[in-house]
């Protein structure tokens, strides 16, 4: 069936240093991705989404590309901060919206 | 805008009791989802109501119910209470369809049951 898979948190970096979050879906034809960021004690917020194959979403000096060929849409940020620290949920649609576990990410000072 | 309201923030019931939560979606929004977040099983979709009709449901029991109003406002219903039920529901409302992913969720109501 449909799911998708996120690499197992925490992921713990100091200030500055570059971010990955890997994400891979399976799923039959081409969903929509999405990036969801949940910040301590808050719903969570749409980060960033791209549609087809190839598509770059970006915001926040996040990234994440589409690639159809390894179905996949890893999140990255080049220099995280402090503020960054969260829990972020990849996510596809095709019939319903589906999440992914979830990455909690610890930034430090 | 204002956001999205989710009332009570906390709630703590016991077993065997139900519970009543309750949404008020970002205006001229239509879509609301429901979700319940936990540590074991992440976030899992209950159902999703457009225009006061329950569009899409989730794999939870029958004792999950909800509705939606006339003026899109949406409760979520949980009856004869497990202590399993005890998580983060999350609500979140889009303009359109769901699926495109653009939802904007509220800060969700915590509820424990012992």
């Amino acid at each position: 069936g449909n799911s998708v898979t996120q690499m197992e948190g925490p992921v713990t970096l100091s200030e500055e240093a570059f971010l990955t979050i890997n994400c891979t879906y399976t799923a039959t034809g081409y969903p929509s991705l999405f990036w969801y960021v949940q910040y301590p004690g808050e719903g969570l917020q749409l980060l960033l989404k791209a549609t087809k194959a190839d598509d770059k979403g970006s915001n926040k000096g996040f990234e994440a590309t589409y690639r159809k060929e390894t179905t996949s849409f890893h999140l990255e940020k080049g220099s995280v901060q402090v503020s960054d620290s969260a829990v972020y949920f990849c996510a596809f649609s095709w019939g319903k919206l589906q999440f992914g576990a979830g990455t909690q990410v610890v930034v430090t000072p | 805008k204002a956001g999205v309201t989710q009332t009570p923030r906390y709630l703590i019931k016991t077993r065997g009791q139900q519970v009543t939560l309750s949404c008020s979606p970002i205006s001229g929004h239509r879509s609301v989802s429901w979700y319940q977040q936990t540590p074991g099983q992440g976030l899992q979709f209950l159902f999703e109501y457009f225009s006061e009709t329950q569009r899409n449901k989730g794999n939870f029991p029958g004792r999950f119910s909800g509705r939606q109003f006339s003026n899109s406002r949406s409760e979520m219903n949980v009856s004869t209470l497990e202590l399993g039920d005890s998580a983060l529901y999350l609500c979140a409302s889009s303009y359109r369809d769901f699926r495109r992913g653009e939802q904007y969720f509220g800060p969700g109501t915590r509820l424990t049951v012992t």
